[in-house]
């Protein structure tokens, strides 16, 4: 019953590297998200797909880039990591169809990031 | 994309009920309103959601008014595993294929 499962938990990153966060779901659910959340904040939508092969941008995608080659995975890359990218980083997953029926979306545990 | 308004902190006592409101005054005929609730160190989790009727589970209750522009998240006893930050978010029904949180309430509760 793993849901939806991020790693690594936590992470340290220095100026300038980069990284992926990895988010896996296996609940056959097509729609994927990832989320930022800085301290004391709500979460910002950084991108989100639809499906396999499909992404698209959220409110704060400038930095990342995604990949969705397989329904389960949606990797999150981070290319020039800078301190502003420090925060909780949050993948989800939901169910939706075209005739209007979706399931609530599950949330990752989330991956803590900081930048130095 | 419709937003919703929240205080941005609330308290309760424990084994009372507690009433979150949200206001979403430019709710669209096809946006339901889902609630989702953080507890400290966690990644959200889902409650509840309703299209214009009221609507209970085992978590909550959610009050919809007529006009559907505002709402409110009612939980009737609440303990102190309920303090969390709790998000009213709207959701098209036919393109939430993203969906925005808001700041939330962060609800405190007094033992």
């Amino acid at each position: 019953n793993a849901g939806v499962t991020q790693t690594p938990k936590f992470r340290i990153l220095k100026i300038g590297q980069s990284m992926t966060l990895q988010c896996t779901q296996d609940m056959n659910h097509n729609y994927m998200y990832w989320y930022r959340q800085d301290p004391g904040m709500g979460l910002k939508l950084i991108y989100y797909s639809v499906g396999a092969g499909i992404t698209d941008k959220g409110e704060v995608p400038n930095g990342y880039n995604v990949s969705r080659s397989t329904t389960e995975d949606f990797p999150l890359r981070l290319e020039l990591a800078a301190p502003s990218q420090t925060s909780v980083y949050f993948c989800a997953s939901s169910y939706g169809d075209s005739k209007g029926a979706y399931t609530e979306a599950f949330f990752g545990q989330g991956t803590r990031l900081t930048v130095v | 994309d419709a937003k919703t308004t929240q205080p941005n902190s609330m308290e309760s006592n424990e084994e009372e009920p507690v009433h979150l409101p949200c206001n979403h005054s430019t709710i669209s005929g096809t946006d339901y309103i889902h609630w989702y609730r953080q507890l400290p160190s966690q990644g959200p989790e889902y409650v509840i959601h309703g299209l214009t009727s009221n609507v209970n589970n085992r978590m909550a209750s959610l009050a919809i008014a007529e006009d559907r522009k505002s709402s409110t998240l009612i939980l009737h006893r609440a303990t102190l595993r309920d303090a969390a930050v709790y998000y009213c978010i709207l959701r098209d029904r036919y393109t939430g294929n993203q969906f925005y949180f808001g700041t939330g309430t962060s609800l405190t509760v007094i033992p």
